[in-house]
């Protein structure tokens, strides 16, 4: 079945470094690649997401980019901030045949840690 | 619009209880489903349903049941609760065609 890898699991930066969260995803008729934010105690919430007709997207802080040939799409946060600590989740939405299913895969997600 | 709404917050069962997980959405949205979350386990989906009418299962269905008669409703029932089905679980909904997946706020359940 459709599966989603995510690494690293925990990840610790020092405020004003980048972090980068790489996904791999096993469905290559995957069409659709969305990242969750979610705060201790709360819902995810969408922060950015790409198609797979676009190789990279930016959203001020925040890009998305990537790599169909490889099944791999990674988050990159710039100039981290306290307020970024958080679980991250990368996503992909696999289709049936020629159809979208519509559904989402999650992978396993990553602790993201900013240090004053 | 109130968005994704879940009920109940908090549950605690005893293993061979039955319950059911209330989850209505106001914004008309066709696709529905539900996860749960463990930790280092993330967001696995259990079922979802792209109308009224169509359920499907996801990766850990085993246990669950759902039905969808209206758009705006989707029902999760545990049939026989057993301690591994304790979890927070998460309804969501979207646009099929389109991107975001909204959440409802999560329902915290334990199976003693």
């Amino acid at each position: 079945g459709e599966n989603v890898e995510q690494h690293p699991s925990t990840l610790s930066v020092q405020e004003g470094d980048s972090a980068v969260i790489k996904c791999t995803y096993s469905d290559s008729a995957s069409n659709y690649f969305p990242w969750y934010k979610q705060e201790l105690g709360k819902r995810p919430q969408l922060i950015i997401d790409i198609r797979s007709n676009v190789g990279e997207k930016k959203d001020q802080r925040i890009a998305v980019t990537l790599n169909k040939t490889a099944k791999h799409f990674s988050l990159h946060i710039t100039e981290t901030q306290p307020e970024d600590s958080a679980v991250y989740f990368c996503a992909a939405s696999p289709r049936r045949g020629s159809s979208n299913t519509g559904k989402l895969i999650f992978g396993q997600g990553t602790t993201l840690q900013v240090k004053p | 619009n109130a968005g994704v709404t879940q009920t109940p917050k908090f549950q605690v069962l005893k293993t061979g209880q039955s319950m059911t997980l209330q989850c209505a959405q106001d914004m008309n949205h066709e696709y529905m489903s539900w996860y749960r979350q463990d930790p280092g386990m993330g967001l696995r989906l259990i079922h979802y349903s792209v109308g009224a009418g169509i359920t499907d299962q996801g990766e850990v269905p085993n246990g669950y049941n759902v039905s969808r008669s209206t758009t705006e409703d989707f029902p999760l029932r545990l049939l026989s609760a057993a301690p591994s089905q304790t979890s927070v679980y998460f309804c969501a909904s979207r646009i099929f065609s389109t991107g975001e997946l909204f959440f409802g706020e999560g329902s915290r359940l334990t199976v003693l």
